[in-house]
């Protein structure tokens, strides 16, 4: 069975970096690339990036560009995504999501991250 | 940059049918957006419903299914049940970006 597992709670201040890694499992690695979403309390989804397993291609949203920085390590299966420049905009869950082509299907458990000032 | 409307809260009653609709501000959504559709309850991860506009996955209730209206995305319950009740949020894709809209949510009563 499918199952993305990401690393745990991050409290970060202003100004720094976090790394949150997600671990698939179930499925061929290189087969299916994998989104970031993020949902700020009681806010809604945004979309923080994608990337290509296979061919480690990036897609980014303007407004995270420059900022975001999704990468992957084949060998344990696993998607990192790297925020930097954090501000208390930036604390929310975020969610890895498996993504083929154009279907995001199953969803990680969310790693919440609270930037404080 | 594209901006993607959803209604902000439908009200149904238990057994009856409800549409909600995912409109862009670039335009009619069609099938070349992809449109997807995600259920989020309370504390939990979204939970994917329907793909490529109007598919299933394989968990999906056969009371959910997904169309377009008005050049709109569009999904529809019917046969609603309680445990219906939740957010929705539709994803829709343009140039390899991907545009959410911003929820709607559903109250069975």
């Amino acid at each position: 069975q499918v199952h993305l597992v990401q690393s745990g709670t991050e409290v970060k201040q202003s100004g720094a970096s976090v790394k949150v890694s997600c671990q698939t499992s179930g499925y061929t690695f290189a087969s299916y690339g994998v989104s970031w979403v993020r949902q700020a309390p009681g806010q809604g989804l945004e979309w923080v990036g994608w990337i290509g397993t296979g061919n480690g291609n990036t897609f980014y949203p303007q407004k995270l560009l420059g900022r975001v920085t999704v990468t992957t390590d084949a060998s344990t299966s696993t998607v990192y995504m790297e925020l930097k420049d954090l501000t208390s905009d930036d604390t929310a869950m975020y969610y890895c999501v498996r993504d083929w082509g154009y279907v995001p299907d199953f969803w990680g458990q969310g790693t919440l991250v609270t930037v404080s000032s | 940059q594209t901006v993607v409307t959803q209604e902000p809260s439908l009200t149904v009653s238990p057994g009856g049918t409800v549409t909600l609709t995912c409109a862009s501000s670039s335009g009619a959504v069609t099938s070349d957006n992809f449109p997807n559709w995600f259920q989020q309850k309370p504390g939990l991860p979204p939970r994917a419903l329907i793909y490529r506009t109007d598919n299933k996955h394989s968990w999906t209730p056969a009371r959910f299914s997904g169309s377009f209206l008005g050049g709109k995305a569009a999904l529809t319950l019917s046969g609603v049940q309680p445990e219906d009740e939740a957010d929705y949020y539709c994803l829709i894709n343009y140039y390899n970006a991907w545009f959410f809209g911003g929820g709607t949510k559903l109250t069975v009563l």
